[in-house]
């Protein structure tokens, strides 16, 4: 089974831009999760899909979106972005069943770097 | 609000010791947790996933335990190889789905040979 892909690999932007990073989960899996890992927050959860709607938000501004399609792959974008969005954005999917705690495996990231 | 803690944030140790990792969680209601390992600039693999009704999970030299009413687990490397030099990650779901993982800030393990 193939694992989680993360496109592009590496992005470098200017503040004031918007950027999209994409997600396919594991073939079968409808959950997918963001997260924003940087050396001072650590690991730190944006938010998840699953089935195309989003089920749970972290405390991220409102610059920071997605969505899922009905294939189960997801997009994210983050708009004006700032210095401080540069970090490696990680993707994690997982069946999502509600009761079934399943593990969570991730891609090997998108890192991202504002000037 | 759920907070997870590992210490210590940098452990060094030689070729073929055993050791053991701390992970911290403030609130035992947890559904499950799991340990990852992050090689440098790279994603996270994951090791073990225990669920709140195990008490431990093995796999090869890696051993994870779990004490919901101390809010502790341990993950226990034996016969530590310089390839297991890496930085390991606990985290705790914060729902049902085991989604919406609440990490702590990891321990950068050195092994040296």
């Amino acid at each position: 089974k193939a694992g989680v892909t993360q496109t592009p690999r590496y992005l470098i932007k200017t503040r004031g831009q918007q950027v999209t990073l994409s997600c396919s989960p594991i073939s079968g899996h409808r959950s997918v999760s963001w997260y924003q890992q940087t050396p001072g927050q650590g690991l730190q959860f944006l938010f998840e899909y699953f089935s195309e709607t989003q089920r749970n938000k972290g405390n991220f501004p409102g610059r920071f979106s997605g969505r899922q399609f009905s294939n189960s792959r997801s997009e994210m974008n983050v708009s004006t972005l700032e210095l401080g969005d540069s970090a490696l954005y990680l993707c994690a999917s997982s069946s999502g069943t509600s009761g079934s705690f399943h593990e969570q495996f991730f891609g090997p990231g998108t890192r991202l770097t504002v000037l | 609000k759920q907070e997870v803690t590992q210490i210590p944030a940098a452990l060094s140790v030689p070729e073929g010791e055993n050791l053991v990792l701390n992970c911290s969680f403030t609130d035992s209601a947890i559904y499950n947790l799991q340990w990852f390992r992050q090689d440098p600039g790279k994603g996270l693999t994951s090791l073990l996933l225990i669920q709140s009704s195990q008490r431990e999970q093995t796999s090869g030299r890696l051993n994870a335990s779990l004490d919901k009413s101390s809010g502790r687990s341990t993950l226990y490397i034996a016969a530590s190889q310089p390839g297991d030099s890496a930085t390991y990650l606990c985290a705790v779901p914060a729902n049902q789905a085991g989604t919406a993982l609440i990490f702590g800030k990891g321990t950068t393990l050195s092994v040296s040979s």
